[in-house]
């Protein structure tokens, strides 16, 4: 069974610009969520999505936006980049929304490196 | 709100040294624990979980044993490898609230040498 697979697997943006992020999850997984990961702030949730609606928000700024689609792949989108925006986006699977557990394992893709010049 | 502390890192340990790990956790009744590990350049893979108190989460010879009395959750190896050099982290998925919602720590980075 194929794993989670983002792409692209490097970007890079200027400021000022908007980027567009994809994540296909393991097959059968209903639940996608996207995280932020920065040497300075670590792992950050951003957001959750399950069945084409988010069910959870992290503390980012309105820029930061996600969908899912009814195949469950997810994008999320970050408009006006900002220097700070440079970061591993990882998106995660699992096979429902809700807490994690022996049987809700979330699994990470590869990640997405954007940087931000 | 939910939190969880690791140990500072980079650990160094000679190949064959015994790992320990660090972790502890804040968090309303009784969250599940995870430990993952990240290769460089890699995403994350999922290390081991433990979903209630004393429950040991075990996988190619690491442990880790959720102990709700000391709210903690340490990593430990008995005999380390070169291939081991990683970043750990250790997390956590609440009981209510943002349930499907993992909250990190750090991350602990371990460096094994000959």
């Amino acid at each position: 069974k194929a794993g989670v697979t983002q792409t692209p697997r490097y970007l890079i943006k200027t400021r000022g610009q908007q980027v567009t992020l994809s994540c296909s999850p393991i097959s059968g997984h209903r639940s996608v969520s996207w995280y932020q990961q920065t040497p300075g702030q670590g792992l950050q949730f951003l957001f959750e999505y399950f069945s084409e609606t988010q069910r959870n928000k992290g503390n980012f700024p309105g820029r930061f936006s996600g969908r899912q689609f009814s195949n469950s792949r997810s994008e999320m989108n970050v408009s006006t980049l900002e220097l700070g925006d440079s970061a591993l986006y990882l998106c995660a699977s699992s096979l429902l929304s809700g807490r994690a557990g022996a049987k809700n394992i979330q699994y990470f893709g590869a990640g997405t490196r954007l940087s931000v010049l | 709100g939910n939190s969880v502390t690791q140990m500072e890192g980079p650990v160094t340990l000679s190949e064959e040294a015994f790992l320990t790990i660090n972790c502890t956790y804040t968090a309303t009744g009784y969250p599940s624990l995870f430990w993952y590990v990240q290769y460089p350049g890699e995403g994350l893979q999922l290390l081991l979980k433990a979903t209630k108190a004393d429950d040991k989460g075990s996988n190619k010879g690491f442990e880790a044993t959720y102990r709700k009395e000391t709210t903690s959750f340490h990593l430990e190896k008995g005999s380390v490898q070169v291939s081991d050099s990683a970043v750990y982290f250790c997390a956590l998925s609440a009981l209510t609230g943002t349930a499907s919602k993992l909250t990190f720590g750090t991350g602990t980075r371990l460096q094994v040498t000959l």
